[in-house]
């Protein structure tokens, strides 16, 4: 079993949707929780950042922990056509290991 | 606004033939890593360096070596090029401690093995 586990995609979604984006993971220990978005042939960059529990909202998206659940999510409102990329969750646990566990990520596409 | 940057952006190469990736930061950070990206694998930690001079291996180090000898700059060597290399390679970087700092990564290698 991965640490963490991202169903790959693809999804679909016409403009305008609510798009929901999900993580699950396996270590307890686990701490800080980001999203990275990345389009066809570049890097991945940074949209969220979250520590421990709760959630944060930031424009259009907003990221969710449930670390009971061992559950991360990202919620992006209104979609646009720019919004399809693959997003990629990353994790990692208060252990000095400078180590973070990536997804495998999930491709969005938003359709016009 | 250069951040992180990767040279090159493609390569190929024959099996057995050896290269060097380069990334190089401009934004101070003490830490960089080397991953690669593989379908269905996500990225995965080949080393990382926690500053000037150091280095330290990661996930899937073996057949690659790395260099840190100026803070701003992190070299990535394969020896002898294998066709299991081939794989998208990202360059990252981030300030004070790794585990509580977001990384910021280049827009990626990519490398062909025949």
């Amino acid at each position: 079993q991965k640490e963490v586990e991202q169903d790959p995609g693809p999804l679909s979604v016409p403009e305008g949707a609510i798009v929901s984006l999900n993580c699950t993971y396996s270590n307890s220990a686990f701490q800080y929780f980001m999203w990275y978005r990345q389009y066809s042939r570049k890097g991945p960059e940074l949209l969220m950042y979250t520590y421990s529990s709760g959630n944060k909202e930031d424009g259009r998206f907003t990221a969710q922990v449930d670390k009971s659940s061992k559950y991360i999510s990202l919620f992006i409102r209104d979609s646009q056509p720019s919004d399809s990329a693959t997003y990629l969750c990353a994790m990692s646990a208060i252990s000095g290991t400078y180590k973070y566990i990536f997804g495998t990520g999930t491709r969005l596409k938003v359709l016009a | 606004n250069a951040g992180v940057t990767q040279t090159p952006k493609f390569r190929v190469l024959k099996t057995g033939q050896s290269m060097t990736l380069l990334c190089a930061q401009d934004m101070n950070h003490e830490y960089m890593y080397w991953y690669r990206q593989d379908p269905g694998m996500g990225l995965r930690l080949i080393h990382y360096s926690v500053g000037e001079g150091t280095t330290a291996k990661g996930e899937v180090p073996d057949g690659y070596n790395v260099s840190r000898l100026k803070k701003q700059n992190f070299l990535l060597g394969l020896e002898s090029a294998a066709p299991s290399q081939t794989s998208v390679y990202f360059c990252a970087s981030s300030s004070h401690r790794g585990t509580d700092q977001p990384q910021h990564f280049g827009d990626g290698t990519r490398l062909s093995i025949l």
